[in-house]
């Protein structure tokens, strides 16, 4: 399978817990996005790396998040000290900025957080 | 920032009957225009996208068309099945603003079709 994967698919943590998640994007597109879904929402965007360099983040990511991409290549969501308002489906997305001019986004299956 | 609102939020069709779903968006500057299927447990598949130098784009079944004086987009799936059941997003994003490539997305259209 070559599209954009999640690890884990699920997360159940206790509020107060640091948590991290990991995706992997198309291997050859350069873009990787985090959104976060809420039930019955639209995905909400996060932040946005190209290559190894983020290059906008939402006023949605408080202090407590944090993302990464050091190699250009997969990246991890950090949040710390959950709280329940934290729960909710994280999703990423990979596109590629050569060839495709539209910049289309292809999305992973998300990971599903709950914070009792 | 930008605003996308969706409607309806839900709807019902007879399989074979055709489905409309309607975006509006706040920010004249938007110039791109994609439409998301979902699944239940997957992410959004993109299904057809339009950019604003268009006004109407067919892929088979499914067409979106653009109104870029009144600031709206809507999806068109004729001759609908079962396998069409899903949840609807549209979204818009300013294409060629640079270091801007975020999506902002309705809130989405349950589709259910009957058989």
């Amino acid at each position: 399978d070559t599209g954009v994967s999640q690890n884990p698919r699920h997360k159940i943590t206790k509020r107060g817990q640091n948590v991290t998640f990991r995706c992997d994007p198309i291997s050859e597109h350069n873009r990787l996005y985090w959104y976060r879904q809420t039930l019955g929402q639209g995905p909400e965007f996060l932040t946005y790396f190209q290559n190894e360099a983020q290059l906008e983040k939402s006023r949605l990511l408080s202090d407590r998040f944090s993302a990464e991409r050091p190699k250009g290549s997969f990246s991890t969501l950090e949040i710390q000290r959950t709280e329940q308002g934290d729960s909710a489906m994280y999703l990423c997305a990979s596109s590629s900025s050569g060839g495709d001019i539209t910049d289309t986004q292809y999305f992973g299956p998300g990971t599903r957080l709950t914070v009792l | 920032g930008e605003n996308v609102e969706q409607h309806p939020s839900t709807l019902s069709v007879q399989e074979g009957d055709s489905a409309v779903i309607k975006c509006t968006y706040s920010d004249s500057a938007s110039n791109y225009f994609p439409w998301y299927k979902q699944e239940l447990g997957k992410g959004p598949q993109l299904i057809i996208d339009i950019r604003s130098n268009v006004g109407e784009k067919k892929d088979q079944r499914i067409a979106v068309t653009l109104n870029k004086t009144a600031k709206h987009f809507s999806l068109h799936i004729t001759e609908t099945q079962p396998e069409d059941s899903a949840v609807y997003f549209c979204a818009a994003r300013r294409e060629l603003d640079k270091g801007r490539r975020a999506l902002t997305f309705g809130s989405g259209t349950r589709l259910q079709v009957q058989p």
